[in-house]
């Protein structure tokens, strides 16, 4: 049964610095692995989609890895900003066409 | 372009009832998806809905039914309604699977 896990829970950090946010998983058959921003009260934004045979996704200061032997996703957020603050949710497509989500890393960004 | 809507946005029932969930998809959509979201968890997917039919199902009771309609919208109705229903319902959107979906704010349901 696929797990996934997102650590760390909560994270706080001054606006302007790097930041990276992970994902694992446990069965590392996926079809694909999809980063969301998810903010309070609100339904889910797609941020990156990283298909099974790809390695990496960038979308301005975002990039995003995936490295399916290890079972594990980074998100990486350049220079860090007051609006970057959300819950960022990881999800993992597995081959029975079925979606994984972790329950997501709560971002707040000190200005 | 209007995106997802989904209606009510909040919701008051007690345990034993029946409640209906309404989703609008964004225009040129034809694929809904259902979410369950409970307080600090990820999203549970419920089922997916395409040409009017449940095309894929989450692990979730017969409690949990859905409907398309002509127009790609879609309801989710949930009998006999536990306490643990409590949660966010998100509805999705996409033009076939889960490729592209865009998301509604969703309906918080509160269960007394």
């Amino acid at each position: 049964k696929q797990e996934v896990t997102q650590i760390p829970a909560a994270l706080s950090v001054p606006e302007g610095e790097n930041l990276v946010l992970n994902c694992s998983f446990t069965d590392s058959a996926i079809y694909n692995l999809q980063w969301f921003r998810q903010d309070p009260g609100k339904g889910l934004t797609s941020l990156l989609l990283i298909q099974s045979s790809q390695r990496e996704q960038t979308s301005g200061r975002l990039n995003a890895s995936l490295d399916k032997s290890s079972g594990r996703s980074t998100l990486y957020i350049a220079a860090s900003q007051p609006g970057d603050s959300a819950t960022y949710l990881c999800a993992v497509w597995n081959r029975d066409d079925k979606i994984i989500f972790g329950k997501g890393t709560r971002l707040h960004i000190l200005p | 372009d209007a995106g997802v809507t989904q209606s009510p946005t909040h919701l008051i029932k007690t345990r034993g009832q029946q409640v209906t969930l309404r989703c609008s998809p964004k225009s040129g959509h034809d694929t809904v998806s259902w979410y369950q979201q409970a307080l600090g968890q990820g999203p549970q997917f419920i089922f997916q809905y395409y040409e009017e039919e449940e095309r894929q199902r989450g692990n979730f009771p017969d409690r949990f039914s859905g409907h398309q309609f002509p127009n790609y919208s879609s309801e989710l109705n949930v009998n006999a309604l536990l306490l643990g229903d409590s949660a966010l319902y998100l509805c999705a959107s996409s033009l076939g699977g889960f490729v592209a979906q865009h998301f509604g704010d969703g309906t918080r349901l509160s269960i007394l």
